[in-house]
């Protein structure tokens, strides 16, 4: 079974800084995908981005970037240049294959102070 | 692309009665479809696995006599809330499977149940 951790329930961060969300996991499949979603207000679950596993080099979208430790099985978002409309609630997630459903974190609520 | 399209975004009913709430995969075909429930402020909690043409996979702990699920066609699944009780309110969200490409969320249904 796989189990996905976010021990950050709440973090803050100035608008045009830097903010790191903490993610580990637990699997014992050698392929998986991991992703990180964002919740805003509105309550629409956003794909912030994806990451394989088989893939060493770090997903990258904008101002979103990861750091994914396969062997310590963590995945960290940084999000950089954070901006007002960042807050949110963000969810670490993994999934085997596309057929099988997102294993969410309990979510970290982000939010980004003018 | 990759539009999931989910109705009504809100409803309110009456003690004892049914819902259904719709999820139509607008632009792609979804062989796989998951439900999820959330409560405020917590984690998306999957409800079953939904597979066109045949029975969905629930998960431990939901009635599934209470919540149909019906995926006939390759675009719609449908959940529907039999007899519905204050303790079913909450926010109910598809997501449909593009295989290797990923997971899309429908925008959500809040349920009240009065």
């Amino acid at each position: 079974a796989q189990t996905v951790t976010q021990s950050q329930p709440e973090m803050s961060v100035q608008e045009a800084e830097t903010v790191t969300l903490s993610c580990t996991y637990d699997t014992s499949e050698n392929n998986y995908y991991l992703f990180w979603y964002k919740q805003p207000p509105s309550r629409q679950m956003i794909l912030v981005i994806r990451q394989e596993a088989y893939k060493q080099q770090n997903a990258t979208e904008n101002r979103f970037s990861v750091n994914f430790q396969k062997a310590a099985k963590s995945f960290s978002l940084k999000i950089s240049d954070s901006q007002l409309g960042d807050t949110a609630m963000y969810f670490c997630a993994s999934s085997f294959s596309g057929n099988t459903p997102l294993v969410f974190g309990k979510g970290t609520r982000l939010s980004v102070i003018a | 692309g990759a539009v999931v399209s989910q109705h009504p975004s809100r409803v309110i009913c009456k003690s004892g009665t049914s819902v259904k709430i719709e999820c139509r995969s607008l632009d792609f075909q979804a062989t796989t479809m998951f439900w999820y429930r959330q409560f405020p402020k917590q984690s998306l909690m999957l409800m079953a696995t939904s597979n066109e043409g045949s029975k969905a996979t629930y998960e431990q702990g939901v009635e599934k006599d209470k919540f149909l699920i019906n995926h006939a066609s390759l675009t719609l699944s449908t959940l529907t809330v039999t007899s519905a009780h204050p303790e079913d309110s909450s926010f109910y969200i598809c997501s449909a499977s593009k295989g290797y490409y990923g997971y899309t969320f429908g925008s959500g249904t809040r349920l009240t149940v009065v």
